[in-house]
């Protein structure tokens, strides 16, 4: 069945520094979707795209959907505290209906 | 707006027994999806429902099973629990399938 893989698992940084979270598919998506989830909270979407090598900003973030619609990064500009949770990819497959998400890179920023 | 809204917040069951979690989506939201996530894991994909159709069901066994009403909130039900079923169970609703998931703050079920 398809599976979504995310790496790393776990990234601590200090303040300031930057962050790249990176999504691989074992089958093509039809789109890509990243959440936040902080301690103890619930997963809070962020971003959806749809199109092959799609590239959205927001702020500090930057979002990138690969050319063949299997791999997808999250970049992080000059992290700060409030960037602190666990980001997670997640995607539909062709057929609508299931979304798969991946393990989620947890983030730590030390001040 | 109110948001998703689930209940209860959390349950202790135990072994053998059976449960039914609540969840109200979003007014306007036809879609609803359930998820149970594992500490430290992501979401897993439990069904989705649009229209009060199964349109998506996960790798989970028969015991579980869910249903959507007319007015869109939906139940998920587990019978003959299990210790591995102790987990946050999430609800999400949506426009439609593919679109962006709004989730609910989730029921901590704990099986003892």
């Amino acid at each position: 069945g398809q599976q979504v893989m995310q790496i790393p698992q776990y990234q601590h940084v200090q303040e300031g520094e930057d962050f790249t979270t990176y999504c691989n598919s074992s089958t093509t998506l039809s789109n890509i979707q990243w959440y936040k989830q902080r301690p103890g909270g619930h997963p809070v979407f962020l971003i959806q795209l749809v199109k092959s090598g799609e590239v959205k900003k927001q702020k500090r973030l930057t979002f990138q959907f690969g050319e063949a619609k299997k791999n997808s990064s999250l970049h992080i500009t000059a992290t700060q505290t409030t960037d602190v949770g666990t980001y997670f990819c997640a995607g539909h497959g062709n057929q609508g209906g299931k979304l798969i998400f991946g393990q989620g890179t947890e983030l730590s920023v030390k001040p | 707006d109110a948001g998703v809204t689930q209940s209860p917040t959390h349950l202790i069951k135990t072994r053998g027994q059976q449960v039914t979690l609540r969840c109200s989506p979003i007014s306007g939201h036809k879609s609803v999806s359930w998820y149970q996530q594992v500490l430290g894991q992501g979401p897993q994909f439990i069904f989705q429902y649009y229209e009060k159709e199964e349109r998506g069901r996960g790798n989970f066994p028969d015991r579980f099973s869910a249903r959507q009403f007319p007015n869109y909130s939906s139940e998920l039900n587990v019978n003959a629990l299990l210790l591995g079923d102790s987990a946050l169970y999430l609800c999400a609703s949506s426009l439609a399938g593919p679109y962006e998931q709004y989730f609910g703050p989730g029921t901590r079920l704990t099986v003892t």
